[in-house]
């Protein structure tokens, strides 16, 4: 089965820099790539989604790159600001039939003023 | 207004007790999901359920059981079974369960823990 690896565990940077959160995945079949973010005690929504037809998606201060041939995807942020402090999840499925996410395990993003 | 409802926030497991975890969806959506969440590990899937009156096991499906007579409930029972419960449990639903991938919608959690 499908195989999520998320690096780094946890991210500390100052207000204004860039973060980048990356994932790899096993499983060539995949081809939907979503990023969840879950702040302290609030329940995880998605941010942005990215699909194997496209190579990068950007949506204002955030990107999601894909490299299928790698297997791997990237999660940049611009310009970070203390409210992005959070935990980010990265997962992958297949968009045949059910819609099985596989998560990563979390990378904690501490943004500091 | 429309979401995804958990209940209990907080909810204590005696050994050998069978607890149940509630999660109701007022967005009329079809596909409703549990994941378990353990610091360090990501969400799990414990079940899923595609449409009333079916689901299927998840990653982690033991020591655990489901029910969805209803759209809009999809409630979740640890069992005595379940050597290891103490975990903050989510629910989620989502439009539809096949063909595309689609946004999840998550509730709020449950935070069960074993005294």
């Amino acid at each position: 089965g499908e195989n999520v690896e998320q690096h780094p565990s946890t991210l500390s940077v100052q207000e204004g820099d860039s973060a980048v959160i990356k994932c790899t995945y096993s499983d060539s079949a995949s081809n939907y790539f979503p990023w969840y973010k879950q702040e302290l005690g609030k329940r995880p929504q998605l941010i942005i989604d990215i699909r194997s037809n496209v190579g990068e998606k950007k949506d204002q201060r955030i990107a999601v790159t894909l490299n299928k041939t790698a297997k791997h995807f990237s999660l940049h942020i611009t310009e970070t600001q203390p409210e992005d402090s959070a935990v980010y999840f990265c997962a992958a499925s297949r968009s045949t039939g059910f819609q099985k996410l596989v998560f990563g395990t979390g990378t904690r993003l501490l943004v500091s003023p | 207004d429309g979401g995804i409802t958990q209940s209990p926030k907080y909810l204590f497991r005696k050994e050998g007790q069978n607890v149940t975890l509630s999660c109701e969806q007022n967005l009329n959506h079809d596909a409703m999901y549990w994941y378990r969440q353990d610091p360090g590990q990501g969400l799990r899937l414990i079940y899923y359920s595609q449409i009333v009156n079916d689901f299927q096991k998840g990653d982690i499906a033991e020591g655990y059981s489901v029910s969805r007579e209803k759209k809009e409930s999809f409630p979740l029972t640890v069992t005595s079974a379940q050597k290891n419960p103490t975990a903050f449990y989510l629910c989620a639903s989502s439009i539809r369960s096949a063909a595309t991938n689609e946004k999840l919608f998550f509730g709020s959690g449950t935070q069960l823990s074993v005294l």
